[in-house]
């Protein structure tokens, strides 16, 4: 079955706490991206790899990092959470067949901070 | 202002009825148009894309591009319960990632 993994699914932590939420998807996307979302402000990307070892920031990059060492792999990483980092997160991986690009959604990740 | 505008609802409907879901955006290259729907407690998925202006159908849905306008529609015939949840419409510029998103519209048919 194509599909997204992310774990934890849930997660409390404090703050300044390293974190790392993982992302696997088992289709063979080049394109990944990590998406927040947020009441009244959907979703808003954080970063995005175009392949392996590529990767640039989206929209809020700020407070986050990624790596893409596998292709299937695409980890985010909060060194230093903050409160204003409470929020759901997903993967997305993206299909590139024609010209425009599907994308499939993890279940989420919802990352509370305190 | 918010590139792409999108009324968070919620919309409550009774069954049968034929429901319209609306975005507006502000940039005009945008090229590609999609609506996404998301039940609770899970990942959006893909419910339909249009490229460029006009009409697209699927089954009991409808989208619509208008670029003149920067408006775009989603129209939902013979609701039903099953289709309860956020829909969230999103644009991009071409063939790329970067997607940006509106902030979704919650939407509840009642039996």
């Amino acid at each position: 079955e194509a599909q997204v993994t992310q774990n934890p699914r849930y997660l409390i932590t404090v703050t300044g706490k390293k974190l790392t939420v993982t992302c696997s998807q088992n289709m063979n996307h080049e394109y990944m991206s990590w998406y927040r979302q947020d009441p009244g402000l959907g979703l808003r990307q954080i970063y995005y790899s175009m392949n392996v070892e590529v990767t640039d920031k989206g929209d809020v990059p700020e407070g986050y990092k990624v790596s893409r060492k596998e292709k299937r792999n695409f980890p985010l990483i909060l060194e230093s959470p903050s409160p204003n980092q409470t929020s759901l997160y997903f993967c997305a991986s993206h299909s590139t067949s024609g010209s425009y690009n599907e994308q499939f959604f993890g279940p989420g990740t919802r990352l509370t901070v305190l | 202002q918010k590139e792409v505008e999108q009324d968070p609802g919620p919309l409550s409907v009774p069954e049968g009825a034929i429901v319209s879901l609306n975005c507006t955006y502000s940039n005009s290259a945008f090229q590609y148009f999609m609506w996404y729907r998301q039940y609770s407690r899970k990942g959006p998925e893909l419910l339909m894309y249009t490229y460029s202006s006009g009409n697209k159908e699927d089954g009991r849905f409808t989208a619509q591009v208008d670029k003149s306008s920067k408006y775009i529609s989603l129209f939902i015939r013979d609701s039903q319960p099953s289709d309860s949840a956020t829909y969230l419409c999103a644009m991009s510029e071409g063939g790329g990632f970067k997607t940006i998103f509106g902030a979704g519209t919650r939407l509840f048919v009642k039996a």
